[in-house]
């Protein structure tokens, strides 16, 4: 079975600060790994995705985010915050040539001026 | 392009009561997805669907029923609703299995009395 586990509810950063978001992740196989970010009252949207190659994924809004293997983990980083980055975000997980794509519970990102 | 329509945005019923969701997509994709957003549960896929004809069942499938009615619609149906089944439901779609991206309606909230 292939889970996602967000481990912090919020994430609390003050704008221009650098922030991260974590994720870790079960898979039986090669995972595929996502973000998404959720503005209020919207649906979700793309931010980048893990397939293979290069561990370090760069997104829209200059978000990106570090595949490490041999921790499970796909954690979600920003050099410089902005008060608008301020979101809900998930994580969410598939694996190869399956359609079952399996999301966090999600991280509420606040950044405060 | 509309992208992926849901409807309606709103709903309320009584215990018990039976109702459907409809969904939409024209971007010609072949997987589409039904998942319901919870307080602190994050996104929790409910069924989902690799290509025409074919359902398959997510995490909580119990109470839900699915329609994969052509190529564009994924109608989801509460036979008898359950206040247990308050909650925003998300439908999307993706070009198909494993690396694509989701796009996300803007979601159906459905209150049960």
């Amino acid at each position: 079975a292939q889970s996602v586990a967000q481990p912090e509810d919020q994430v609390n950063v003050a704008e221009g600060n650098p922030l991260t978001v974590k994720c870790t992740y079960s898979v039986s196989g090669n995972p595929y790994l996502f973000w998404y970010v959720q503005y209020p009252n919207r649906g979700l949207q793309f931010l980048l995705k893990y397939i293979t190659g290069d561990n370090l994924v760069k997104g829209s809004y200059g978000f990106e985010a570090e595949f490490n293997k041999s921790q499970t983990s796909f954690h979600l980083k920003k050099p410089s915050a902005l008060v608008s980055d301020s979101a809900l975000y998930f994580c969410a997980v598939s694996v190869y040539n399956t359609d079952k794509l399996i999301f966090g519970t999600g991280t509420r990102l606040q950044v405060f001026p | 392009n509309a992208g992926v329509t849901q409807t309606p945005k709103f709903q309320v019923l009584k215990t018990g009561q039976s109702m459907t969701l409809q969904c939409a997509q024209d971007m010609n994709h072949n997987s589409m997805y039904w998942y319901r957003q919870d307080p602190g549960m994050g996104l929790r896929l409910i069924y989902y669907s690799a290509s025409e004809g074919t359902t398959d069942k997510g995490e909580v499938p119990n109470g839900y029923n699915v329609s994969r009615l052509n190529k564009r619609e994924f109608s989801l149906r509460l036979e008898s609703a359950a206040p247990s089944q308050t909650s925003v439901y998300f439908c999307a779609s993706s070009e198909g299995a494993g690396a694509n991206v989701l796009t996300f309606g803007a979601g159906s909230r459905l209150t049960v009395l």
